[in-house]
């Protein structure tokens, strides 16, 4: 089946830094990539939809700036945490839905990266 | 998108059907019912989805009320392996917004020797 890798799957910075978050399509096309954080003992939150040669859309209350989201191949997004602050500390997880298919609406979803922030 | 109600927890014993409800009460006819699972510490997994027929696959079953508010995810020989948090979801398809999921809380299902 699909499979989505997320790297890495844990990171610890110190505040101020950025950080990166791959999240790649091993064996299928993805136009469209999702990037969701989550708290502990909390759901998952939609943060961003990220679109292969476009520019991502965010979800109310989140900041483009802060949140960067780059998707230059149709295997390939990657999530950068500016700046990042003990607040930003959480769970983020990749999902992505295959070009190709259609109806199902079936997303698959990488195993998370956490974030620690000191 | 229609909201969905699930019970905070459910216990079920080894070997026995886990049955997961979830009302969505303001469900649209070209909705689809989704469940995903969550084990602790990873990314959510797909178990099934419907829109009103019951549906069957390997991992589970689907049943869908005839007036769709509501549907069960049954998990008929639940394992240890089993214990995750349970997500209902309902989604329509529409292009634009293809794909995008909000979760819920979801159940805790605690299977147990």
């Amino acid at each position: 089946g699909a499979v989505v890798s997320q790297h890495p799957s844990w990171v610890i910075c110190k505040s101020g830094t950025s950080v990166k978050i791959e999240c790649r399509s091993l064996d299928f096309q993805a136009t469209t990539m999702f990037w969701y954080r989550q708290f502990p003992k909390q759901s998952l939150m939609l943060m961003a939809t990220s679109n292969e040669g476009s520019k991502a859309t965010y979800e109310q209350g989140v900041e483009k700036d802060k949140f960067l989201i780059n998707h230059a191949s149709l295997t390939l997004s990657t999530l950068t945490v500016t700046s990042a602050h003990p607040e930003d500390s959480s769970f983020y997880i990749c999902s992505a839905r295959e070009s190709a298919a259609s109806g199902a609406n079936v997303l698959t979803f990488g195993a998370g990266s956490r974030l620690t922030v000191l | 998108d229609a909201k969905t109600t699930q019970p905070p927890s459910m216990d079920c014993a080894e070997g026995r059907a886990a049955n997961l409800p979830c009302n969505h009460s303001t469900i649209s006819g070209n909705e689809y019912v989704y469940w995903y699972r969550q084990i602790h510490s990873q990314g959510p997994q797909y178990i099934i989805h419907g829109l009103k027929n019951n549906e069957t696959n390997e991992m589970a079953s689907l049943i869908i009320t005839e007036d769709r508010k509501s549907s069960t995810l049954i998990l008929p020989h639940a394992t240890l392996r089993d214990t995750a948090v349970y997500y209902c979801i309902v989604r329509v398809l529409r292009g634009s917004t293809l794909g995008r999921l909000y979760f819920g809380r979801g159940t805790q299902l605690t299977v147990w020797p």
